[in-house]
């Protein structure tokens, strides 16, 4: 298994403009999580998913980013307009729950965004 | 919901002396305590992990200890070497609930100094 897949690595985009971060799971995993982290806050939680269906959004910081999760095996991170204090790494993670009984995450390679 | 705290914040350590990473939580339903480790722009991954079933577990040069009374969990290093210098993240989350989300603690910045 490739593990969880994220695209793009890194991004540098100017205020204003509309980000797309996207993140393929480990086939099976039925929990998708979204974190963000900075110097600042460390690693926040923003949204995750159990089996597609956003289960917890409180960590979305607002109303301009958005995520969804159309099938089992892609999910998106949306900012729109994206500000420079959105600049972070974000991280894609996933579990699966029933094989391993634990809350294992596995985290993708993240992705550096950077808004000038 | 759940809170934790983690400290120290940095830790300098000479080459085979051993490390200390404590973090409290506040939930006393969490029963699952994982650590991570980060090194330099990479990925966090897991190291050892313990429930709340048990007190303590180890793994070659590393040990978590968990008081549950106290709420507080530990990570042990032992015999550190030049590769353990990386940013440790412990976590605290509940099993068996569709909750089931990790909070984080802020994180260590360990450096081994050879």
């Amino acid at each position: 298994d490739a593990g969880v897949i994220q695209s793009p690595r890194h991004e540098v985009t100017e205020m204003g403009q509309e980000v797309t971060l996207r993140c393929k799971p480990i086939s099976g995993h039925d929990y998708l999580f979204w974190y963000r982290q900075t110097m600042m806050r460390g690693l926040e939680l923003l949204i995750y998913f159990n089996n597609n269906v956003p289960i917890d959004d409180s960590g979305m910081p607002e109303d301009r980013f958005s995520a969804k999760m159309p099938n089992a095996s892609f999910s998106t991170l949306k900012i729109q307009p994206s500000e420079p204090r959105d600049s972070a790494v974000y991280f894609c993670a996933s579990r699966d729950r029933r094989t391993s009984g634990a809350n294992v995450l596995t985290f993708g390679a993240g992705s550096r965004l950077t808004v000038l | 919901g759940e809170n934790v705290e983690q400290h120290p914040s940095t830790l300098s350590v000479q080459e085979g002396d051993s490390a200390v990473i404590k973090c409290t939580y506040s939930d006393s339903a969490s029963n699952y305590f994982p650590w991570y480790k980060q090194e330099l722009g990479k990925r966090p991954q897991l190291i050892i992990d313990i429930r709340s079933n048990v007190g303590e577990k180890k793994d070659q040069r590393i040990a978590v200890t968990l008081n549950k009374t106290a709420k507080h969990f530990s990570l042990h290093i032992t015999e550190t070497q030049p590769e353990d210098s990386a940013v440790y993240f412990c976590a605290a989350s509940i099993l068996k609930t569709n909750a089931g989300k990790s909070t984080f603690g802020d994180g260590t910045t360990l450096t081994v100094k050879p």
